[in-house]
């Protein structure tokens, strides 16, 4: 069964630094990487999403993600982060067009100024 | 333009009570998934319709978990004998091909 592990529960970053947030997921073939955003009392909005093709994807809101093969991973990236990024960050995994998702634990971005 | 709805937004109800929830799905949008994120932890996958047929219910926990989509567009989970574990906020998206839109989700309590 597929599987998504975001090692980091909690990272805090300084307001204008660079932000990496982690995701390695378990699928025998090649899945559809997704990342999406959550604020409190809010619902889940789509940051990026990888299907094939180019390995780095752009997002919404300044986000990339590199989704590389060999480790597993699909990290999600940001090279300055402002103060209104701080939520929970969940990475996800589809394994069929259009099907179910799975998701990892999410991570809380704080951000500090 | 409109995106999904959920009603209600939070929902208590005492351990016993029976409970339905709504998804009003994004017009058009033919996949239709309910998840359940219960506190500190990801969205977990309950239940998936296509149109009217719910095509995968594996992830629903219980038989006291039933959903319904009658006409392929609203669709209701209903929750029977709550339990306090089943304390969570449930989710709905919809989707019309890969990416799924998410509702704000209703929020339930079990006192």
């Amino acid at each position: 069964a597929q599987s998504v592990t975001q090692p980091d529960i909690h990272i805090t970053v300084s307001e204008g630094a660079s932000l990496e947030l982690r995701c390695n997921y378990s699928y025998g073939a090649t899945p559809y990487l997704f990342w999406y955003v959550q604020s409190p009392g809010q619902g889940l909005q789509l940051l990026l999403k990888y299907f094939s093709g180019d390995t780095l994807v752009q997002g919404i809101k300044g986000f990339e993600a590199e989704f590389k093969r060999s480790q597993s991973s699909f990290n999600l990236r940001k090279p300055s982060v402002h103060w209104s990024d701080a939520a929970e960050y969940f990475c996800a995994v589809g394994t069929e067009y259009g099907n179910k998702l799975v998701f990892g634990a999410g991570t809380i971005l704080r951000v500090k100024s | 333009g409109a995106g999904v709805s959920q009603s209600p937004r939070y929902k208590v109800a005492k351990r016993g009570q029976d409970v339905a929830l709504r998804c009003d799905p994004i017009s058009g949008h033919v996949s239709l998934f309910w998840y359940q994120q219960a506190l500190g932890q990801g969205p977990e996958f309950l239940t998936y319709f296509q149109n009217e047929a719910q095509l995968d219910k594996s992830g629903l926990p219980s038989d006291r978990f039933f959903a319904e989509r009658p006409e392929g567009s609203v669709s209701t989970l209903k929750i029977q004998r709550t339990q306090q574990e089943d304390s969570a906020v449930y989710l709905c998206a919809s989707s019309l091909a890969t990416e799924q839109y998410f509702g704000p989700g209703t929020r339930l309590t079990v006192t």
